[in-house]
């Protein structure tokens, strides 16, 4: 089992450009949460999906982050125009049900700086 | 809000002493709560969880207590190693267990 698989492992771009992150769930896993991680707020979940409905986006910062899940195993977490505050390491991590008694398996991660 | 509260925010000890850290929640309904550990630069990883039907879980040199009246819930290690050194963060489910929140993370530092 490959886990969950983000890309790119990380990105550095200007501010005011588009950032787009990947994520692959793991294989029969009906679950994924969008993660942001920030040495002064910690772990947030920003969004997330169960059979590729949006269950709560409520942890989505501002309209310029979007969230779209195409098919059962993928999603995006999208941001445009980018800002330096949203600089983090980003995680997606995917569990078997949409319950929050599942565990969630988290991916490597994608480091993003706005410069 | 529901919420996870976390303490100590660091914790340093020797190497061979003890750990512990210490968590409460708020919504009386929860009944899972993993613990994760986060290793510099690395993802966070489950080490192990316990589920409201049992007080407490161990495996090896961690366990997990649970208290459900007091809502709180601990990770104990024992004979700690540098190694152990990391983040670790503990999470419970909430609003009818159809969610999870996260606590703020403890930074253990295990000095040899």
């Amino acid at each position: 089992d490959a886990g969950v698989i983000q890309s790119p492992r990380h990105e550095v771009t200007e501010m005011g450009q588009e950032v787009t992150l990947r994520c692959k769930l793991i294989s029969g896993h009906n679950s994924l949460f969008w993660y942001r991680q920030t040495m002064m707020r910690g772990l947030e979940l920003l969004i997330y999906f169960n059979n590729n409905v949006p269950i709560d986006d409520s942890g989505m910062p501002e309209d310029r982050f979007s969230a779209k899940m195409p098919n059962a195993s993928f999603s995006t977490l999208k941001i445009q125009p980018s800002e330096p505050r949203d600089s983090a390491v980003y995680f997606c991590a995917s569990s078997l049900g949409g319950s929050g008694t599942d565990t969630q398996y988290f991916g490597p991660g994608t480091r993003l700086t706005v410069l | 809000g529901e919420n996870v509260e976390q303490h100590p925010s660091t914790l340093s000890v020797q190497e061979g002493d003890s750990a512990v850290i210490k968590c409460t929640y708020s919504d009386s309904a929860s009944n899972y709560f993993p613990w994760y550990k986060q290793e510099l630069g690395k993802r966070p990883q489950l080490i192990i969880d316990i589920r409201s039907n049992v007080g407490e879980k161990k495996d090896q040199r961690i366990a997990v207590t649970l208290n459900k009246t007091a809502k709180h819930f601990s990770l104990h290690i024992t004979e700690t190693q540098p190694e152990d050194s990391a983040v670790y963060f503990c999470a419970a489910s909430f609003r009818n267990n159809n969610d999870m929140r996260f606590g703020a993370g403890t930074r253990l530092t295990v000095k040899p």
